[in-house]
């Protein structure tokens, strides 16, 4: 089972500041297949990044994921007041599902 | 847009059973499979269980497998999660959530597009 570390735990930040986030794989991920969500409480889970770098529809053009193999980062340019909130990442390039614990990105 | 409604859950002591739903909008019901995903207090997001496009493949979790049953009603547009012999550790935020690719198996892994503000089941005596 592929094990997804994220870190840090929780960033704390400025709105028009850059967040970089983690997520890092106990073995390297096949094909790059990796998604990043975003989670506010009360919310649905909003789908950012699949494949590692591609955006999903909708989400707007400051995300942006990198990364292959084992380590994979999500990059917010410019944190708005509406990206605090959770981060996971989740890998789905094999047949059992893991999830990340969550990077909180928070207002300093 | 998805549209993915969730209700069903509550309060419930253990050992007892409780029902989900999922009300689906906004996207072909019938061509999706469909996942149900919790997050317990304090933690992360966990998968659950997963059901294709044709209610032909099933998937569960070690932690519910033999207690919970998903099914789906596609005339409907409808996913089900049935819950027996609950525990405290059932204690979660049930969410429902649709593969954002048409035509996969329940039991892939794949990834999810969520659309609801999910249901809260609490698991206490």
């Amino acid at each position: 089972e592929i094990v997804l570390t994220q870190s840090p735990g929780t960033l704390s930040l400025s709105p028009g500041e850059r967040a970089t986030l983690s997520c890092r794989a106990s073995q390297s991920v096949r094909d790059n297949y990796l998604a990043w969500y975003q989670h506010k409480a009360g919310q649905a889970p909003r789908l950012l990044m699949y494949n590692a770098s591609r955006r999903f529809t909708g989400v707007p053009a400051r995300f942006s994921g990198s990364g292959s193999g084992t380590d994979f980062t999500l990059t917010i340019s410019r944190l708005e007041p509406e990206d605090f909130a959770v981060y996971y990442c989740q890998q789905y390039g094999t047949s059992t599902w893991t999830f990340g614990q969550g990077t909180r990105v928070e207002i300093k | 847009d998805v549209h993915l409604m969730e209700s069903g859950g509550g309060l419930a002591q253990p050992g007892r059973s409780l029902r989900l739903s999922c009300t689906a909008s906004g996207f072909t019901f019938d061509e999706f499979a469909m996942h149900w995903v919790r997050q317990a207090p304090g933690k992360g997001l966990e998968w659950v269980s997963g059901i294709s496009w044709n209610s032909v493949d099933m998937a569960y979790s070690d932690s519910v497998k033999g207690r919970f049953t998903i099914s789906r009603d596609n005339d409907k547009t409808s996913l089900y999660l049935e819950m027996n012999g609950l525990r405290a550790d059932d204690t979660a935020f049930y969410y429902c959530a649709k593969d954002i690719n048409p035509f996969g198996r329940g039991s892939t892994v794949t990834v999810l597009e969520f659309g609801g503000q999910g249901t809260l089941v609490t698991i206490s005596s």
